[in-house]
Protein backbone atom coordinates (compact mmCIF):
# COMPACT_ATOMS: atom_id res chain seq x y z
CA UNK A 1 0.00 0.00 0.00
CA UNK A 2 1.89 2.81 -1.10
CA UNK A 3 1.93 6.16 1.43
CA UNK A 4 1.48 8.61 -0.99
CA UNK A 5 -0.85 11.30 -0.64
CA UNK A 6 -2.22 14.68 -2.44
CA UNK A 7 -4.84 16.93 -1.52
CA UNK A 8 -7.73 18.45 -2.59
CA UNK A 9 -8.95 15.23 -4.49
CA UNK A 10 -10.84 17.98 -6.36
CA UNK A 11 -10.73 21.70 -6.99
CA UNK A 12 -12.93 24.04 -9.22
CA UNK A 13 -11.64 27.70 -9.39
CA UNK A 14 -11.96 31.15 -10.44
CA UNK A 15 -9.77 32.50 -13.60
CA UNK A 16 -6.75 34.39 -11.75
CA UNK A 17 -6.55 32.71 -8.32
CA UNK A 18 -3.55 31.19 -6.54
CA UNK A 19 -3.77 27.53 -5.55
CA UNK A 20 -1.18 25.15 -4.17
CA UNK A 21 -1.90 21.08 -4.88
CA UNK A 22 -0.39 19.45 -2.30
CA UNK A 23 1.53 16.15 -2.52
CA UNK A 24 3.02 14.55 0.82
CA UNK A 25 4.81 10.74 1.17
CA UNK A 26 6.02 8.94 4.25
CA UNK A 27 7.81 6.57 2.53
CA UNK A 28 11.30 8.79 2.99
CA UNK A 29 11.75 8.56 -0.98
CA UNK A 30 13.93 11.59 -1.87
CA UNK A 31 12.72 11.55 -5.87
CA UNK A 32 9.34 12.87 -6.24
CA UNK A 33 7.30 14.14 -9.30
CA UNK A 34 4.60 15.92 -10.35
CA UNK A 35 2.75 14.59 -13.88
CA UNK A 36 -0.12 16.39 -15.78
CA UNK A 37 -2.58 13.75 -17.35
CA UNK A 38 -5.55 14.65 -19.79
CA UNK A 39 -8.35 12.59 -20.34
CA UNK A 40 -7.05 9.78 -22.90
CA UNK A 41 -3.73 11.33 -23.30
CA UNK A 42 -0.12 10.33 -21.69
CA UNK A 43 1.52 11.78 -18.45
CA UNK A 44 3.27 14.85 -18.94
CA UNK A 45 6.36 14.96 -16.66
CA UNK A 46 5.86 18.87 -15.13
CA UNK A 47 8.47 19.11 -12.42
CA UNK A 48 10.82 16.72 -10.31
CA UNK A 49 13.04 16.81 -7.40
CA UNK A 50 15.83 14.34 -6.10
CA UNK A 51 15.87 15.27 -2.60
CA UNK A 52 15.63 18.90 -0.25
CA UNK A 53 15.67 21.67 -2.24
CA UNK A 54 16.67 20.25 -5.51
CA UNK A 55 14.08 21.17 -7.78
CA UNK A 56 14.08 20.73 -11.87
CA UNK A 57 11.54 21.26 -14.48
CA UNK A 58 10.23 18.50 -16.53
CA UNK A 59 9.30 17.84 -19.98
CA UNK A 60 6.39 20.06 -20.66
CA UNK A 61 6.50 23.23 -20.38
CA UNK A 62 4.37 24.44 -17.25
CA UNK A 63 3.42 27.50 -15.87
CA UNK A 64 3.92 26.47 -12.27
CA UNK A 65 6.06 26.36 -9.49
CA UNK A 66 7.24 23.19 -7.10
CA UNK A 67 8.93 23.80 -3.58
CA UNK A 68 10.79 21.06 -2.01
CA UNK A 69 11.54 22.07 1.84
CA UNK A 70 11.15 18.63 3.26
CA UNK A 71 11.73 15.12 2.22
CA UNK A 72 8.00 14.65 2.49
CA UNK A 73 6.29 17.40 0.91
CA UNK A 74 6.40 18.44 -2.64
CA UNK A 75 3.90 21.09 -3.19
CA UNK A 76 2.43 22.56 -6.86
CA UNK A 77 1.88 26.12 -7.10
CA UNK A 78 -0.02 27.66 -9.89
CA UNK A 79 0.15 32.09 -9.06
CA UNK A 80 -2.55 32.65 -11.12
CA UNK A 81 -4.78 30.12 -12.58
CA UNK A 82 -6.36 29.84 -16.27
CA UNK A 83 -8.89 28.01 -17.65
CA UNK A 84 -5.75 25.86 -20.07
CA UNK A 85 -4.79 24.77 -16.61
CA UNK A 86 -7.55 22.33 -16.06
CA UNK A 87 -6.28 18.61 -16.14
CA UNK A 88 -5.74 16.07 -13.61
CA UNK A 89 -2.41 16.63 -11.75
CA UNK A 90 -0.56 13.55 -10.50
CA UNK A 91 2.14 13.16 -7.66
CA UNK A 92 4.67 10.64 -7.22
CA UNK A 93 7.52 9.50 -5.51
CA UNK A 94 10.19 6.71 -6.35
CA UNK A 95 11.85 4.12 -5.04
CA UNK A 96 15.12 2.06 -6.35
CA UNK A 97 14.84 -1.47 -5.14
CA UNK A 98 17.71 -2.95 -6.27
CA UNK A 99 20.46 -1.49 -5.21
CA UNK A 100 22.83 -2.19 -8.29
CA UNK A 101 20.21 -1.33 -10.89
CA UNK A 102 20.36 2.54 -10.20
CA UNK A 103 17.92 3.16 -13.30
CA UNK A 104 14.97 0.78 -11.94
CA UNK A 105 13.09 3.14 -10.29
CA UNK A 106 9.31 1.98 -9.09
CA UNK A 107 7.24 4.92 -8.94
CA UNK A 108 3.86 5.04 -6.45
CA UNK A 109 0.97 7.64 -7.42
CA UNK A 110 -1.37 9.51 -5.22
CA UNK A 111 -4.94 9.54 -6.48
CA UNK A 112 -4.70 12.71 -8.54
CA UNK A 113 -6.14 16.45 -8.08
CA UNK A 114 -8.61 17.03 -10.73
CA UNK A 115 -8.61 20.74 -11.19
CA UNK A 116 -10.90 22.61 -12.93
CA UNK A 117 -10.86 26.56 -13.82
CA UNK A 118 -13.50 29.02 -14.48
CA UNK B 1 13.67 12.08 -26.82
CA UNK B 2 11.71 9.34 -26.01
CA UNK B 3 8.74 8.62 -27.95
CA UNK B 4 5.62 5.86 -26.42
CA UNK B 5 3.00 4.27 -28.17
CA UNK B 6 0.25 2.20 -27.67
CA UNK B 7 -3.57 1.72 -28.87
CA UNK B 8 -6.24 3.05 -26.93
CA UNK B 9 -8.64 0.87 -26.86
CA UNK B 10 -9.01 -2.82 -26.28
CA UNK B 11 -12.41 -4.92 -25.27
CA UNK B 12 -12.63 -8.07 -24.25
CA UNK B 13 -14.71 -10.83 -22.64
CA UNK B 14 -14.23 -12.13 -19.37
CA UNK B 15 -12.35 -15.73 -19.09
CA UNK B 16 -10.26 -14.50 -22.20
CA UNK B 17 -6.80 -13.46 -22.81
CA UNK B 18 -6.02 -9.52 -23.26
CA UNK B 19 -2.82 -8.42 -24.94
CA UNK B 20 -1.69 -4.79 -25.05
CA UNK B 21 1.07 -3.50 -26.90
CA UNK B 22 3.57 -0.81 -26.81
CA UNK B 23 6.30 0.26 -28.77
CA UNK B 24 8.71 2.75 -28.03
CA UNK B 25 12.03 4.26 -29.80
CA UNK B 26 14.69 5.37 -27.30
CA UNK B 27 16.88 1.60 -27.94
CA UNK B 28 19.12 2.01 -24.87
CA UNK B 29 15.84 1.61 -22.62
CA UNK B 30 16.87 -0.28 -19.46
CA UNK B 31 13.76 -0.82 -17.68
CA UNK B 32 10.27 -1.17 -19.15
CA UNK B 33 7.26 -0.90 -17.03
CA UNK B 34 3.42 -1.29 -16.83
CA UNK B 35 1.47 0.31 -14.79
CA UNK B 36 -2.13 0.05 -14.50
CA UNK B 37 -4.84 3.18 -13.95
CA UNK B 38 -8.33 2.52 -12.61
CA UNK B 39 -11.45 5.33 -12.61
CA UNK B 40 -10.44 8.33 -10.22
CA UNK B 41 -6.97 6.61 -8.73
CA UNK B 42 -3.59 7.48 -9.26
CA UNK B 43 -1.02 4.65 -10.93
CA UNK B 44 -0.11 1.52 -9.67
CA UNK B 45 3.02 -0.80 -10.62
CA UNK B 46 1.72 -4.00 -12.58
CA UNK B 47 5.02 -5.15 -13.16
CA UNK B 48 8.32 -4.29 -15.13
CA UNK B 49 11.58 -6.35 -17.12
CA UNK B 50 15.02 -5.40 -17.58
CA UNK B 51 16.05 -4.90 -20.79
CA UNK B 52 18.49 -7.91 -20.63
CA UNK B 53 15.05 -10.59 -20.37
CA UNK B 54 12.59 -11.57 -23.27
CA UNK B 55 9.69 -12.68 -20.79
CA UNK B 56 8.55 -12.27 -17.44
CA UNK B 57 5.76 -14.15 -15.87
CA UNK B 58 4.18 -13.00 -12.64
CA UNK B 59 0.96 -15.34 -11.77
CA UNK B 60 -1.54 -13.84 -14.49
CA UNK B 61 0.63 -11.74 -16.02
CA UNK B 62 3.28 -11.87 -18.69
CA UNK B 63 5.29 -9.34 -20.17
CA UNK B 64 7.29 -10.11 -23.16
CA UNK B 65 9.81 -8.03 -25.16
CA UNK B 66 11.37 -7.89 -28.16
CA UNK B 67 13.88 -5.41 -27.99
CA UNK B 68 14.89 -5.77 -32.04
CA UNK B 69 11.62 -4.17 -32.76
CA UNK B 70 11.13 -2.10 -29.50
CA UNK B 71 7.99 -3.65 -28.51
CA UNK B 72 6.99 -4.61 -25.10
CA UNK B 73 3.38 -6.29 -24.56
CA UNK B 74 1.74 -7.31 -21.28
CA UNK B 75 -0.59 -9.89 -21.89
CA UNK B 76 -3.57 -10.79 -18.98
CA UNK B 77 -4.75 -13.96 -18.79
CA UNK B 78 -8.27 -15.15 -17.73
CA UNK B 79 -9.46 -11.53 -17.59
CA UNK B 80 -11.77 -10.91 -15.06
CA UNK B 81 -14.27 -7.57 -15.19
CA UNK B 82 -11.72 -6.33 -12.48
CA UNK B 83 -9.58 -5.46 -14.86
CA UNK B 84 -11.08 -3.31 -16.46
CA UNK B 85 -8.63 -0.17 -16.47
CA UNK B 86 -6.39 2.01 -18.24
CA UNK B 87 -2.95 0.44 -18.78
CA UNK B 88 0.30 2.42 -19.48
CA UNK B 89 3.71 1.25 -20.91
CA UNK B 90 6.51 3.60 -19.20
CA UNK B 91 10.34 3.56 -20.16
CA UNK B 92 13.39 4.68 -18.12
CA UNK B 93 16.09 5.10 -20.52
CA UNK B 94 20.30 4.50 -19.84
CA UNK B 95 20.88 7.41 -18.29
CA UNK B 96 18.49 7.67 -15.70
CA UNK B 97 18.20 10.67 -14.94
CA UNK B 98 15.21 11.93 -16.14
CA UNK B 99 11.44 10.78 -14.81
CA UNK B 100 10.04 7.52 -16.71
CA UNK B 101 8.60 8.23 -20.52
CA UNK B 102 4.95 6.87 -20.25
CA UNK B 103 2.61 6.14 -23.36
CA UNK B 104 -1.03 7.31 -23.76
CA UNK B 105 -2.57 4.45 -22.51
CA UNK B 106 -4.86 1.31 -23.38
CA UNK B 107 -8.22 1.58 -21.55
CA UNK B 108 -8.91 -2.25 -21.20
CA UNK B 109 -12.62 -3.00 -21.20
CA UNK B 110 -14.12 -6.77 -19.97
CA UNK B 111 -17.56 -7.63 -20.73
CA UNK B 112 -19.52 -10.15 -19.01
Amino acid sequence: EADIYQTPRYLVIGTGKKITLECSQTMGHDKMYWYQQDPGMELHLIHYSYGVNSTEKGDLSSESTVSRIRTEHFPLTLESARPSHTSQYLCASGETPDRGALTNEKLFFGSGTQLSVL
Amino acid sequence: GEDVEQSLFLSVREGDSSVINCTYTDSSSTYLYWYKQEPGAGLQLLTYIFSNMDMKQDQRLTVLLNKKDKHLSLRIADTQTGDSAIYFCAVRGYTGRRALTFGSGTRLQVQP
